[in-house]
C-alpha cells in the first residue's frame, strides 16, 4: 500500500461547528504532516509529528488541534474557524529522520475545507 | 532565509511542444524534489535530485540539479494535454525538518 488516504474529501462546516479530517497511511512512515493549501499558492506546512510525537508547530491557531492516536493514523480536529480557514487541508507522510527529506513525501488527495 | 523560485509561474502551451521550467535558489540544497499536482488533488512526487550536475529522466520528463545544487530544471519533450497541473519543486531546510516549496509554475498544455 503506497498511499495516504485522506477523509472527507469535501467538507463544508460553520463557524461554531466541531468537526475533525483524518489521514492514514500504512508505508511504515514515521513521520506524518498537516499542510495547508489556498489557492494558487505552495502548501504552507502547520504540524509534524514524529513517532507519534508533535515535534513542528508552525504557529497554528488553537482552533486547530492535532492528533497523532497510532503511527499510521493523523487526526485535525476543528472547532470555531473562521471563512480563512477555508483550504485544502493536505496530509502528508515520508520516513523519518534528516535523510528522509532527501526523499520526498507521499501526500493525499487533500480535505477542500469551506468555512461559512 | 533559504528560497525557491520557479519561473515562470504560468505557461500554456500547444500539446507537442517543448517546455522548460526553473527552480532556483542562492542557497545549496542537499536534495529537491519535483512534485506535480492536479485541481482538487494532492502533489505527487515526480523525482529527487540529489548529486550536483544530476540527471534524471521519467519517460518525456528530464530533470536536472545544478553542478552547485544551487538550481534545478524540469524539461518535458512532446507535451501531452495530461501534463497539464501544477509543478513544484521543493528541499529541505538546512539543520532543520521542514521542506521549502517553491511558489509553483502553472503549466496549461492545449489540445
Amino acid at each position: 500500500d503506497t498511499e495516504v488516504t485522506q477523509t472527507p474529501k469535501h467538507l463544508v462546516m460553520g463557524m461554531t461547528n466541531k468537526k475533525s479530517l483524518k489521514c492514514e497511511q500504512h508505508m511504515g512512515h514515521r513521520a506524518m504532516y498537516w499542510y495547508k493549501q489556498k489557492a494558487k499558492k505552495p502548501p504552507e506546512l502547520m504540524f509534524v509529528y514524529s513517532y507519534e510525537k508533535l515535534s513542528i508547530n508552525e504557529s497554528v491557531p488553537s482552533r486547530f488541534s492535532p492528533e497523532c492516536p497510532n503511527s499510521s493514523l493523523l487526526n485535525l480536529h476543528l472547532h470555531a474557524l473562521q471563512p480563512e480557514d477555508s483550504a485544502l487541508y493536505l496530509c502528508a507522510s515520508s520516513h523519518e529522520g534528516r535523510t528522509a527529506l532527501n526523499i520526498g513525501y507521499t501526500f493525499g488527495s487533500g480535505t477542500r475545507l469551506t468555512v461559512v | 532565509t533559504q528560497l525557491l523560485e520557479q519561473s515562470p509561474q504560468f505557461l500554456s502551451i500547444q500539446e507537442g511542444e517543448n517546455l522548460t521550467v526553473y527552480c532556483n535558489s542562492s542557497s545549496v540544497f542537499s536534495s529537491l524534489q519535483w512534485y506535480r499536482q492536479e485541481p482538487g488533488e494532492g502533489p505527487v512526487l515526480l523525482v529527487t535530485v540529489v548529486t550536483g550536475g544530476e540527471v534524471k529522466k521519467l519517460k518525456r520528463l528530464t530533470f536536472q540539479f545544478g553542478d552547485a545544487r544551487k538550481d534545478s530544471s524540469l524539461h518535458i519533450t512532446a507535451a501531452q494535454t495530461g501534463d497539464t497541473g501544477l509543478y513544484l519543486c521543493a528541499g529541505p531546510n538546512t539543520g532543520g525538518f521542514k521542506t521549502i516549496f517553491g511558489a509553483g509554475t502553472r503549466l496549461f498544455v492545449k489540445a
